[in-house]
């Protein structure tokens, strides 16, 4: 338990679906992340919140959306996605952004895009 | 962005001892971490360096040189439980993202 929650853990997706990843995290850090994981290849980092406001958008393609209602909570919205955005989808936060602060993870959410 | 490589596989025996290299090239470098990754897992964090060295935690170590661009992560008395994908991160200056290496994968065999 790394004090980052992830729902859902699996999810399988037409294209023209929309749904929602949920993240929440019980450690009262300041910065969460979302990250890509694709097989055989590094995480991709996809987006960046300190204290609620995105400070990073790694040029992500607008179908996806994230959402940062507070501290504790990151949403990643997902519509008319293609199959090559099936990966495991890692939420992450850290005490703040920079120097030594290590990032906690969440499990995952593994998505099949269909 | 910064490249990071290391080896994409590894074997070793119950027992043994494996190191697993780690290769980056970066301007401001601000910080080394390795995370452990179990199959269908959360990465967790294992170790940070900033400073060269070795930091040595239980039957897990790593070390740094800056001036190379060069970490390993040196695991002991290796178990069953130690099979997993090793991933190698690394921070730069005013950046706030970790950037992360493709991970090695580790078997620790009978």
């Amino acid at each position: 338990e790394t004090g980052v929650t992830q729902t859902p853990r699996h999810l399988v997706m037409g294209m023209t679906n929309k749904k929602s990843l949920k993240c929440e995290q019980h450690l009262g850090h300041n910065a969460m992340y979302w990250y890509k994981q694709s097989a055989k290849k590094p995480l991709e980092l996809m987006f960046v919140y300190s204290l609620e406001e995105r400070v990073e958008n790694n040029s992500v393609p607008s179908r996806f959306s994230p959402e940062c209602p507070n501290s504790s909570h990151l949403f990643l919205h997902l519509h008319t996605l293609q199959p090559e955005d099936s990966a495991l989808y890692l939420c992450a936060s850290s005490q703040d952004t920079g120097g030594n602060t290590e990032a906690f993870f969440g499990q995952g959410t593994r998505l099949t895009v269909v | 962005g910064q490249n990071i490589d290391q080896p994409t596989e590894m074997t070793a025996t119950e027992g043994a001892i494996v190191q697993i290299n780690c290769t980056y090239q970066t301007s401001g470098f601000n910080g080394l971490f390795w995370y452990q990754q179990h199959a269908g897992e959360a990465p967790t964090f294992l170790s940070y360096n900033v400073l060269d060295g070795l930091e040595e935690k239980g039957r897990f170590s790593s070390f740094l040189s800056r001036s190379k661009g060069y970490s390993y992560l040196l695991l002991k008395e290796l178990q069953m439980k130690d099979s997993a994908s090793y991933l190698c991160a690394v921070r730069v200056y005013n950046d706030y993202k970790l950037s992360f290496g493709a991970g090695t994968t580790v078997t620790v065999r009978a």
